[in-house]
């Protein structure tokens, strides 16, 4: 099972919005709505932040949103914090009752 | 409060094996399936292993068959990885998590390192 694609790298200034998108395919991202996106600062645990492609966990801040169109999903981030700063990675249910995570994508804010 | 708690890890010479525990506390930890998942150093997560609730249906990523297995005792709140075989590409940072909904983790625990040098 190969990982999911994420960019390396997103960056933003205070306040803007950004995406990162998690291609697959028609194996895992494209066939299941189970998608989750994780935070993870450095030397800390990852941190779930959307579940099934569009769900927000009670606690997580409405700036954070998710979608999903065909093999690819999405992550944005709106109004841009310097909190935000850290590494993402999406996840996915797959065909052979396994789980995938993406390459994961570090988010700077400048 | 949910509470992951990871143990065992430790240096260990490659060929070598290594017992990983997780204790559970804070929830219902039967009725939820549990994983764990790894993070080399500097490196992206990599799903391991995943156990259902009644230890029926358990999945392995391709890099660990054969070579780790995954188990867990309901009665004592605890999940374990057994891990065989070591090489030096199992070097990380091991994570318990709990699973809601397939690939939904909603909690992790801090995790313990696994080093394979010799």
């Amino acid at each position: 099972q190969s990982a999911l694609t994420q960019p390396a790298s997103v960056s933003g200034s205070p306040g803007q919005s950004i995406t990162i998108s998690c291609t697959g395919t028609s194996s895992d991202v494209d066939d299941y709505k189970s998608v989750s996106w994780y935070q993870q600062h450095p030397g800390k645990a990852p941190k779930l932040m959307i579940s099934d492609v569009s769900n927000r966990p009670s606690g997580v801040s409405n700036r954070f949103s998710g979608s999903k169109s065909g093999n690819t999903a999405s992550l944005t981030i709106s109004g841009l914090q310097a909190e935000d700063e850290a590494d993402y990675y999406c996840s996915s249910y797959t065909s052979r009752w396994s789980r995938v995570f993406g390459t994961g994508t570090k988010v700077t804010v400048l | 409060e949910v509470q992951l708690v990871e143990s065992g890890g430790g240096l260990v010479k490659p060929g070598g094996s290594l017992r990983l525990s997780c204790a559970a506390s804070g929830f219902e930890f039967s009725i939820y399936s549990m994983n764990w998942v790894r993070q080399a150093p500097g490196k992206g997560l990599e799903w391991v292993s995943s156990i259902n609730i009644g230890s029926s249906y358990i999945y392995y990523a391709d890099s660990v068959k054969g070579r780790f297995t995954i188990s867990r005792d309901n009665a004592e709140n605890s999940l374990y990885l057994q891990m065989d075989s070591l090489r030096a590409e199992d070097t990380a940072v091991y994570y318990c998590a709990k699973e809601t909904t397939y690939s939904t983790f909603d909690y992790w625990g801090r995790g313990t390192l696994v080093t394979v040098s010799s």
